[in-house]
């Protein structure tokens, strides 16, 4: 069954660094999401990324955070400049149509630790 | 603004008993709704869902949940329960007036005993 995959699983860095979460969605999906996890919160919307551009971006997606699609497989979330908030498991996620059709697939996760 | 409460931070059954997970909603249109399951160390996983149609949706795993419009719920069931159910269910929807995002409930833990 396909699955979207998520690198790396766990990543530890120091505040102020640049991470760089990646995913590599479904194949044939049209629509991909990145959604956070802080510990023992709500899963919540940071972005939603179709025909290569951003159509959707909570507040929690400022300017620290990007998003690309380099290559038609990967989808990358960069962070530039970590803080210790920022600390939460990652998902990524992609759906083939909007959600009015179908359901988000959501990969297992990158747990971010900000030391 | 769309919102979900997941009443119950935890429920504990009995294997073999039937299982009830409750959600209520917020949405300013009409809702899509979606369960979804995260067993530990796993991504969240797609159990069922509601567009349109027969308020009853039947699910992965023997689970169905029925869509109340007057009370705006989407509790989820299983009639009978297995050890293996044990695991975070998140209640999630989507507003059709709004973008394209999910807003997730805070979860409910599901214990089921041996």
């Amino acid at each position: 069954e396909p699955e979207v995959t998520q690198t790396p699983s766990h990543q530890v860095t120091q505040m102020g660094q640049e991470v760089i979460l990646r995913c590599v969605p479904i194949s044939n999906h049209l629509y991909f999401y990145w959604y956070r996890q802080i510990l023992g919160q709500k899963v919540e919307f940071l972005v939603s990324f179709y025909n290569n551009e951003i159509s959707e971006k909570s507040e929690i997606f400022d300017d620290q955070f990007s998003v690309e699609r380099p290559d038609g497989s990967n989808f990358t979330l960069k962070i530039r400049s970590t803080k210790l908030e920022d600390s939460a498991m990652y998902f990524c996620a992609s759906s083939l149509g909007g959600l009015n059709t179908g359901e988000l697939f959501f990969g297992e996760g990158s747990r971010l630790t900000v030391l | 603004a769309q919102s979900v409460a997941q009443p119950e931070d935890q429920v504990k059954v009995a294997e073999g008993n039937p299982l009830t997970v409750k959600c209520t909603y917020s949405v300013s249109g009409n809702p899509y709704l979606f369960w979804y399951v995260q067993y530990p160390n796993r991504g969240l996983q797609f159990l069922l869902k509601y567009i349109t149609g027969d308020n009853l949706v039947k699910g992965s795993y023997g689970f169905e949940a029925e869509f109340n419009k007057s009370q705006t719920s989407f509790h989820l069931k299983k009639p009978s329960a297995l050890v293996s159910d044990s695991a975070l269910y998140f209640c999630a929807v989507r507003d059709r007036a709004a973008g394209n995002k999910l807003t997730f409930g805070g979860g409910t833990r599901v214990l089921v005993k041996p």
